[in-house]
């Protein structure tokens, strides 16, 4: 099976500031990893995904740091808004999707 | 093009009832899987039909099921509801499956009283 890991359940930030959240995964197989954002009283929304046969991805002000040596995966946010205020949660493909709990990013203005 | 539409949005049913929620897909895409939210337990995988088979499944009990059609709208049933089953149930459609892009609808929020 497999399990992720959350490393921060809660993210402050002040507008304009970099953001990284982190997420652990624990199965080497894994391979497949994406990042969801969540604003209160919505579904899930994709935002990157990464294979495990590259290490980074970039998006419109998101990049995804894949690290496969010792299962961990980031997601940098450049510029962060009073807009990218939500819950991220990685998921982490085995088989099945396995999501971490999710870290919530404030950002101030 | 519409998103993943889920109904009913909201509901609220008494223990040992029974329940069915629906999800309609965005049109193309042929994989649908289900997923439970809670607080406590954040988000897990209930799961997946393509083209109207289930292809997999999480470690969810027997009282959970789920079906697809030929249009690839599916349904998910919950028997003998419990008041631990109070969740938000979410839907995500895909053009093939649960590695490639998905796009989740806004969910069901079911409340077992």
């Amino acid at each position: 099976g497999e399990s992720v890991g959350l490393h921060l359940p809660t993210l402050s930030v002040q507008e304009g500031d970099n953001s990284i959240i982190n997420c652990a995964y624990s199965n080497s197989a894994s391979d497949y990893f994406i990042w969801y954002k969540q604003e209160s009283g919505k579904g899930p929304q994709f935002i990157i995904d990464i294979r495990s046969n590259m290490d980074k991805r970039q998006g419109q002000r998101v990049t995804v740091l894949l690290n496969k040596t010792v299962k961990h995966l980031s997601l940098q946010i450049a510029a962060t808004q009073p807009g990218d205020s939500a819950v991220y949660f990685c998921a982490v493909l085995y088989s099945t999707l396995t999501f971490g709990k999710g870290t919530m990013l404030l950002v101030s203005p | 093009k519409a998103g993943v539409t889920q109904t009913p949005r909201y509901l609220i049913k008494t223990r040992g009832q029974q329940v069915t929620l629906s999800c309609s897909p965005i049109s193309g895409h042929r994989s649908v899987s289900w997923y439970q939210q809670t607080p406590g337990q954040g988000l897990q995988f209930l799961f997946e039909y393509f083209s109207e088979t289930q292809r997999n499944k999480g470690n969810f009990p027997g009282r959970f099921s789920g079906r697809q059609f030929s249009n690839s709208r599916s349904e998910m049933n919950v028997s003998t509801l419990e008041l631990g089953d109070s969740a938000l149930y979410l839907c995500a459609s895909s053009l093939e499956g649960v590695n490639t892009e998905a796009f989740f609808g806004q969910g069901t929020r079911l409340t077992v009283v």
